[in-house]
């Protein structure tokens, strides 16, 4: 089976900028959910797509936004960007919208400055 | 708000030592754990998770974990620790009726040959 992949892997933006972030989910998956992981802390919860419609969301600003695709790949924006967007971005994909546990991607490097 | 925490945060210790990693979180309800490791260079993968019934779950690798509801907390366990068990370590909690999985902030396990 073929696992959450993300791209890119690594990305410098400036501040203000918006950023676009990508993720294929595991095979048979029909769930996306997104995480900002900053250095130091475990997974924050950004939100979570199921068949193409947002379903759950984190405490993150409407600047953060998303999309998933009728494949269920995912697309994670971020507009306005801030110094404080700086962190690790990681994609996670399940099966439906109960208790299965969360595949992840390798995730992305993003730094602001 | 619901909260998950892990109290050690950088643990080192040497080969067939025995592992305790302790996980505490604040809800009240019924609720989902896990526990997630992330190897160097690897993406977070499930190590083993409670749905319910016994709390005393096992994963892979020889780990364990004890659901404790009195006192709300998840410990993971290995009787002896390998060189190849380095990694961090993620306790994550899934409430009922919600698609958030809230993490810890993580532990750093280093093992010396």
């Amino acid at each position: 089976e073929t696992g959450v992949t993300q791209s890119p892997t690594h990305l410098i933006k400036t501040r203000g900028q918006q950023v676009t972030l990508r993720c294929s989910s595991q095979s048979g998956h029909n769930t996306v959910s997104w995480y900002q992981q900053a250095l130091g802390q475990g997974p924050q919860f950004i939100f979570q797509y199921y068949r193409e419609e947002e379903n759950g969301r984190g405490n993150f600003p409407p600047r953060f936004s998303g999309l998933q695709f009728p494949n269920y790949s995912s697309e994670l924006n971020v507009n306005a960007l801030e110094l404080d967007d700086s962190a690790l971005y990681l994609c996670a994909s399940n099966l439906g919208q109960g208790n299965s546990p969360l595949h992840f991607g390798n995730g992305t490097r993003l730094t602001v400055t | 708000a619901q909260s998950v925490s892990q109290h050690n945060h950088h643990v080192i210790l040497s080969e067939a030592a025995s592992l305790e990693l302790g996980c505490n979180y604040s809800y009240g309800g019924t609720v989902n754990l896990f526990w997630y490791v992330q190897y160097p260079g690897q993406h977070l993968q499930l190590l083993l998770k409670y749905f319910s019934g016994d709390p005393l779950v096992k994963g892979i690798k020889g780990f364990e974990a004890e659901f404790i509801k009195s006192k709300f907390s998840f410990n993971l366990r290995k009787p002896s620790v390998q060189w190849s068990d380095t990694a961090e370590y993620f306790c994550a909690v899934l409430t009922s009726g919600t698609y958030k999985y809230i993490f810890g902030t993580g532990t750093r396990l280093k093992v010396l040959a």
